[in-house]
């Protein structure tokens, strides 16, 4: 059972560089989220998305972007690359949006950007 | 205000003993969710236990069980028989209504060590 499934899982950019954090699920959830979890920060989430076609901003948006063309993906974009984004990557999926439901997490993407 | 509270950066267990671990939640909401997750070492996150805010049971699952008191917002996780693989940091996190949908909001985690 593949799960949810982040790729790469390690980066290292230069400050200024884009690129693409991919996450994809074969669940069929229909509520994704990135998270970045930073050392004595726990995490905090980026985007959110409750199906496809719909994402919305989390507490910390700012420097990416996301889409949600299909149901399964989910990439995250950093735009221009900054130290302040060196972080972990998270990518989580939920059957739905309500309360109840828990948050399956890929393994994520430890990402740094000299 | 945090919104999840751990309040242990560490704790230390023997093995086959039982540790608590802390976490107090602030909300105004009436429906919410309360989850426990799992980091090992490796990096992935793994899902524990949960508790639902009108749940008036505690959850329990396996070795772990969820010490849910609502009037004061607490929502500590109990693991049973700790095992050398239980070593790892644990989050704390709630779930609930933002615009659309609902956000994981965690804590900032407690790392256990279980010893010989």
């Amino acid at each position: 059972n593949a799960g949810v499934t982040q790729t790469p899982k390690f980066q290292v950019l230069k400050t200024g560089q884009s690129m693409t954090l991919q996450c994809a699920q074969d669940m069929n959830h229909e509520y994704m989220s990135w998270y970045r979890q930073d050392p004595g920060m726990g995490l905090r989430l980026i985007h959110y998305s409750v199906g496809a076609g719909i994402t919305d901003q989390g507490e910390v948006p700012n420097g990416y972007n996301v889409s949600r063309s299909t149901t399964e993906d989910f990439p995250l974009r950093l735009l221009s690359a900054a130290p302040s984004q060196t972080s972990v990557y998270f990518c989580a999926s939920s059957y739905s949006g309500r309360a109840g439901q828990p948050q399956h997490f890929g393994d994520g993407t430890r990402l740094s950007i000299l | 205000a945090q919104k999840i509270t751990q309040t242990q950066p560490g704790m230390f267990v023997q093995e086959k003993e039982a540790v608590t671990l802390d976490c107090t939640y602030d909300t105004s909401d009436q429906s919410y969710g309360l989850f426990w997750y799992k980091q090992p070492s490796s990096g992935e996150m793994i899902f524990l236990i949960y508790q639902g805010s009108y749940d008036e049971q505690n959850a329990t699952e396996g070795r772990y069980s969820l010490n849910f008191q609502k009037a004061r917002k607490s929502a500590n996780l109990v693991i049973s028989a700790s095992q050398l693989g239980d070593s790892a940091m644990y989050f704390c996190a709630m779930r609930e209504y933002f615009g659309t949908a609902s956000k994981l909001t965690f804590g900032t985690g407690t790392r256990l060590q279980v010893t010989l």
